[in-house]
């Protein structure tokens, strides 16, 4: 059974900063997607991936297949980008809809 | 639509009665799924379709729970009898084709926050 981990679950920091978000999963996946859901909103998909770095605008993916991990980073931090954050996997040799979802970081970022 | 439109947004219900959630998926979009989630708790996925037929019910919690889906568009997420431990957020998504399509991203509705009292 795949277990998805993410961390930290919540997190604090000043407009501009650098942010990291770390998931871990511990089966072989085909793909992971990176959610945002701000608060009382629905969910939007940032970003899915298989392999390697994806970058969009002030939002970079990566993903470490051989580790089993993958990370979510946010460059010069704006306090619009407070949300929580969720990262999911899709297992392979599995299904291909059956997601594994992490509870999600919880991301504040000040003024 | 531009978008997954789920209603109502917000259900408040008695303990015991049955409730129906709508979602209307982007136009074009075979794959569609359900998802809930609980208070201080993760996504969980509840029911996948292809088409109108669901190959995948396994995470309905219980036989209260149902879900169809006709013409290849709509679908609506029944729950008979309910218990306050329905209560959460129920979330519809869909997809051009199934995820294991790089091509294909979720896109997610808002959601129906059901509360049971």
């Amino acid at each position: 059974k795949n277990e998805v981990e993410q961390s930290p679950q919540n997190l604090t920091a000043q407009e501009g900063e650098f942010i990291t978000i770390n998931c871990s999963y511990s089966v072989g996946i085909s793909a992971l997607h990176w959610l945002q859901q701000h608060p009382g909103g629905g969910i939007v998909s940032l970003f899915m991936l298989s392999s390697g770095k994806k970058k969009h605008g002030r939002l970079i993916a990566t993903i470490n297949i051989q580790e089993k991990h993958s990370s979510l980073h946010i460059t010069a931090s704006h306090p619009r980008d407070s949300a929580v954050y969720i990262c999911a996997s899709l297992n392979s040799g599995g299904s291909n809809y059956k997601l594994t979802f992490g509870k999600g970081t919880l991301l504040t970022v000040n003024p | 639509g531009a978008g997954v439109s789920q209603s109502p947004s917000n259900k408040v219900t008695e303990k015991g009665k049955d409730v129906e959630l709508r979602c209307d998926p982007i136009s074009g979009h075979t794959a569609l799924y359900w998802y809930r989630q609980s208070l201080g708790q993760g996504l969980e996925f509840l029911i996948y379709f292809q088409g109108n037929s669901a190959p995948d019910k396994s995470g309905l919690p219980s036989d209260r729970f149902s879900a169809e889906r006709t013409g290849g568009s709509v679908s609506t997420l029944t729950i008979q009898r309910t218990q306050q431990e329905d209560s959460a957020v129920y979330l519809c998504a869909s997809s051009l084709v199934p995820q294991s399509s790089y091509n294909s991203p979720l896109h997610f509705g808002n959601g129906t926050r059901l509360t049971v009292t």
